[in-house]
């Protein structure tokens, strides 16, 4: 099984929708991401959380809100959808350890905002 | 301001040769720098990676080299193999309890057989 999984993989909506990007990870890391990837312009953090009650806006969090229902679940919202957060969405876990820094990413969700 | 560059957005080489990414970073608290490819419709998936406190990791084929005072790190592929085509994230982090990296914007390798 994957450590980290993303629903749902691909999803086509429409200006003005909300729309959740569910995120769950099975290695109980506590800390989680979520970035968006555009073409040209790498991985964007748009939220974190390194722990259940904390949560932290990245560098792109305008048009985005995220809850952290348990240490393992991570959703991503888009309260109202616009054409320009057409992107691909990836969730990430960071680890522990002499690895600190390194994050492992799941297989991620392309959204289409139309 | 783009704190780590990756100048070359594409990069073709011959199987069985070397290939070099490089990157460059202007933040001089990153700490703790990474590797990462990625192949379409997947997630990107961590290579290697390389601690301030050295000026080289190997892994296999891959070698990460760091140079400090020129704020530049390299990824070497030897031999290279037409399963290495995908794009690759350079990535850094200050360290500490900092947990947040930041990427660049990634050089699509080719490997032609």
């Amino acid at each position: 099984d994957a450590d980290v999984t993303q629903t749902p993989r691909n999803r086509i909506t429409k200006t003005g929708k909300r729309i959740m990007l569910e995120c769950s990870q099975t290695k109980g890391h506590d800390r989680m991401y979520w970035y968006r990837q555009d073409p040209g312009l790498g991985l964007r953090l748009i939220y974190y959380s390194f722990d259940v009650k904390d949560i932290n806006k990245g560098e792109i969090s305008d048009g985005y809100s995220v809850s952290r229902q348990a240490q393992a679940k991570f959703s991503l919202s888009l309260e109202s959808a616009i054409p320009n957060q057409t992107a691909l969405y990836f969730c990430a876990i960071g680890t522990s350890g002499s690895l600190a820094d390194t994050q492992y990413f799941g297989p991620g969700t392309r959204l289409t905002v139309l | 301001d783009q704190q780590v560059k990756q100048n070359s957005p594409s990069l073709s080489v011959q199987e069985g040769r070397i290939s070099i990414l490089n990157c460059d970073y202007t933040n001089s608290m990153f700490d703790y720098f990474l590797w990462y490819k990625k192949y379409p419709a997947e997630g990107p998936t961590f290579l290697i990676s390389i601690s301030s406190i050295k000026d080289k990791n190997e892994d296999g084929r891959f070698t990460v080299f760091l140079n400090k005072s020129a704020k530049h790190l390299s990824l070497h592929i030897v031999p290279s193999q037409p399963g290495d085509s995908a794009v690759y994230f350079c990535a850094a982090s200050p360290g500490g309890s900092n947990y947040k990296l930041t990427f660049g914007k990634g050089t699509l390798l080719t490997v032609n057989p």
